[in-house]
């Protein structure tokens, strides 16, 4: 089974500090994701990768950004955590081919105080 | 500009009910069509899909969905629901080109002795 690993269920932070959440998938594959979920707005994307040191903007870029070094990992940076960022955020991969469904890992409840 | 529409955010049913929970999008190209449930404090996993082919698309845990050209909908279906389905749905859907989904808003599904 594909594992996508996000490293913190829950995080609080307080506003202007630098957050990073990190993503990691096992089964190698080629694209990443980062969504928010927010009540009644369903999943927005924010970045997503299609390989290794690329990135594309999603909908919601703007305070973000994202790194990826290696394959298995896609990093979501707040450059300077704001209240407004406070959600549930989602990271997701898939193979490249249009057919695949994407997984997800379990979210990183984000509070910024 | 795409766009998927969820048009019930919540539906109530009891245990053994039928549910339909509805999805309609906007296109006027080819779509890929998909089905995601969300179980309490957990991530998003694929209940179904429709790339192309029969029109009437079967899933796990006893749901399908039949894809409607004509009416620009993918409705899900389950004849017979439990108390376990309880969830939240999300439609989504993506345009030719790359694996960018497009989320509707979400149906919370819950389901009463």
């Amino acid at each position: 089974d594909v594992k996508v690993t996000q490293s913190s269920r829950y995080l609080v932070k307080r506003t202007g500090e630098k957050v990073f959440l990190e993503c990691v998938q096992d089964m190698d594959h080629e694209n990443m994701f980062w969504y928010r979920q927010d009540p009644g707005l369903g999943l927005r994307l924010i970045y997503f990768s299609y390989d290794v040191k690329m990135k594309e903007k999603g909908d919601i870029p703007e305070g973000y950004s994202v790194s990826r070094e290696k394959k298995e990992r896609f990093s979501l940076i707040l450059e300077s955590a704001s209240t407004n960022q406070t959600s549930m955020y989602l990271c997701a991969s898939s193979l490249r081919s249009l057919d695949q469904p994407q997984h997800f890992g379990d979210g990183t409840r984000l509070s910024i105080l | 500009a795409q766009s998927v529409t969820q048009l019930d955010s919540q539906v109530p049913v009891f245990e053994e009910a039928p549910v339909e929970l509805r999805c309609n999008y906007s296109s006027s190209v080819s779509v890929y069509l998909f089905w995601y449930v969300q179980y309490p404090n957990q991530g998003l996993q694929l209940l179904l899909k429709y790339l192309s082919g029969s029109t009437l698309v079967k899933g796990i845990n006893g749901f399908e969905a039949e894809f409607n050209k004509s009416q620009t909908s993918f409705h899900l279906r389950k004849p017979s629901v439990h108390i376990s389905d309880t969830a939240e749905y999300f439609c989504a859907v993506i345009l030719g080109g790359f694996q960018k989904l497009v989320f509707g808003t979400g149906t919370r599904l819950l389901v009463s002795p």
